[in-house]
């Protein structure tokens, strides 16, 4: 059974680097069939999705980030990552890592299965 | 971007009642429509994809339909397991997007 675990600093403070690493166990990284994505959900709010990679290393970002997005694939080690510069108040959230199936370029079948989240906070 | 609308917004409901969410998306995204399901505390868990199809281990009370821009996620009948937030997700385009969630509460 495929599982995702989420691990990282839960505090980080304004304008440093969130960087968080998603380890998948159960199952290989190294399939075209898939995305490695990300997604967060600020607290008592909505999922927003962040971005995904696949194992080649090609990924897709949420412009709304503003560029400040990177992430990226280690298969030697079945984990994928998430970078996330100049972070302000606004990016605490809770953070899950998630596959989705790759339908076509950008066409995927939804996200499954999810990590179990991490709790990132931006405080001084 | 693709906006997610859903309606309504939370819906008070009892046990064995037939619930139904819809989701509209901006513009067509065809049948590539995704409904969740999530709990306090939890990750969000898959309960259909592509607008109509059962998720492994998904009980078949839940349903999905739709294409284009209007879809709709049904419970035939309410269990008291099935009381969470409801979200919907184009998966048809970037940046993928989700809907703001639809709260199931106990009447």
């Amino acid at each position: 059974q495929l599982q995702l675990q989420e691990s990282g600093p839960g505090l980080v403070k304004p304008s440093e680097t969130l960087s968080l690493t998603c380890t998948v166990s159960g199952g290989s990284i190294s399939s075209s069939n898939y995305y490695w994505g990300w997604i967060r959900q600020p607290p008592g709010k909505g999922l927003e999705w962040i971005g995904s990679v696949i194992y080649s290393g090609s990924t897709y970002d949420n412009p709304s980030l503003k560029s400040r997005v990177t992430t990226s694939v280690d298969t030697s080690k079945n984990q994928f990552s998430l970078k996330l510069n100049s972070v302000t108040a606004a990016d605490t959230a809770v953070y899950y890592c998630a596959r989705h199936v790759r339908r076509d370029t950008i066409i995927t079948l939804g996200f499954d299965p999810w990590g179990q989240g991490t709790l990132v906070t931006v405080s001084s | 971007d693709i906006q997610m609308t859903q309606s309504p917004s939370s819906l008070s409901a009892s046990v064995g009642d037939r619930v139904t969410i819809t989701c509209r998306a901006s513009q067509s995204i065809s049948s590539y429509l995704n409904w969740y399901q999530q709990k306090p505390g939890k990750a969000p868990k898959l309960l259909i994809f592509a607008a109509s199809s059962l998720q492994s281990g998904v009980p078949s009370r839940f349903s999905g339909s739709g294409s284009g821009t209007d879809f709709t996620l049904t419970i035939s009948s309410l269990q008291p397991e099935d009381f969470a937030t409801y979200c919907c997700q184009q998966s048809y385009s970037t940046p993928w997007t989700f809907g703001q969630g639809t709260r199931v509460e106990i009447k």
